[in-house]
């Protein structure tokens, strides 16, 4: 059973910090990893997609990917009450079109 | 450019009855996947069409079907509903020519009485 877990939090940051959110995947022949961001009642928004072990920036956001450990995190720098929301991990196979495997979300909640 | 557009947004049936629910993909996307979301279960994959056919489909029965159109619009259609078919039933495009980047539609809220 190929499974992604995430931690359900919730997570509770104030204003300005950096949020850190983190994923493990079972399995090991996953080589796309996505995380969305739902807010309540709304479908999932993609933020970022990574493919490599190492970084991956954009704006304030920050992926990271470690596959030897199976391991994916989404760090937000100068975290905003409008961040507030689930995030979702999910991955995928190598083959094209493969579906995408989700975890159940971690919500974190922006203080101001 | 427009995104994932999907019909009705809400939908209220009783048990026994037929559902149908409808998605356009992103112009230039020809393939569909559909989720479904129920409440504490999170995404769970349904159905992925690509180019009108059915590539490969989740761990659910098969009064869950659907089908893909020549414009790469899709349906979805659950048969015998039942009360657990309660939830929010999302459809992704994806651009079958590039990575497995999936763009999801506002989704159809489905509730089973």
């Amino acid at each position: 059973q190929k499974e992604v877990e995430q931690n359900s939090g919730p997570l509770s940051v104030p204003e300005g910090a950096i949020a850190s959110l983190n994923c493990t995947y079972s399995d090991r022949g996953s080589q796309s990893f996505f995380w969305y961001r739902q807010y309540s009642g709304k479908s999932p928004e993609l933020i970022m997609s990574i493919y490599s072990n190492g970084d991956k920036e954009d704006g304030r956001f920050t992926a990271q990917l470690n596959k030897a450990s199976q391991y994916v995190s989404l760090l937000i720098r100068d975290s905003q009450p409008s961040d507030s929301a689930t995030y979702l991990c999910a991955s995928s196979a190598n083959q094209a079109g493969t579906a995408l495997i989700f975890g159940k979300g971690t919500t974190l909640s922006v203080s101001s | 450019e427009a995104g994932v557009t999907q019909s009705p947004t809400h939908l209220i049936k009783t048990r026994g009855q037929q559902a149908t629910l409808r998605c356009s993909p992103i112009s230039g996307h020809t393939s569909v996947y559909w989720y479904q979301q129920a409440l504490g279960l999170g995404l769970q994959f349904l159905l992925w069409y690509d180019e009108g056919e059915e590539r490969n489909r989740g761990n659910f029965p098969p009064r869950f079907s659907g089908r893909q159109f020549p414009n790469y619009s899709s349906e979805l259609n659950v048969n015998a509903l039942e009360l657990e078919d309660s939830a929010l039933y999302l459809c992704a495009s994806r651009d079958s020519g590039g990575p497995n980047t999936q763009y999801f539609g506002p989704g159809t809220r489905l509730t089973v009485l």
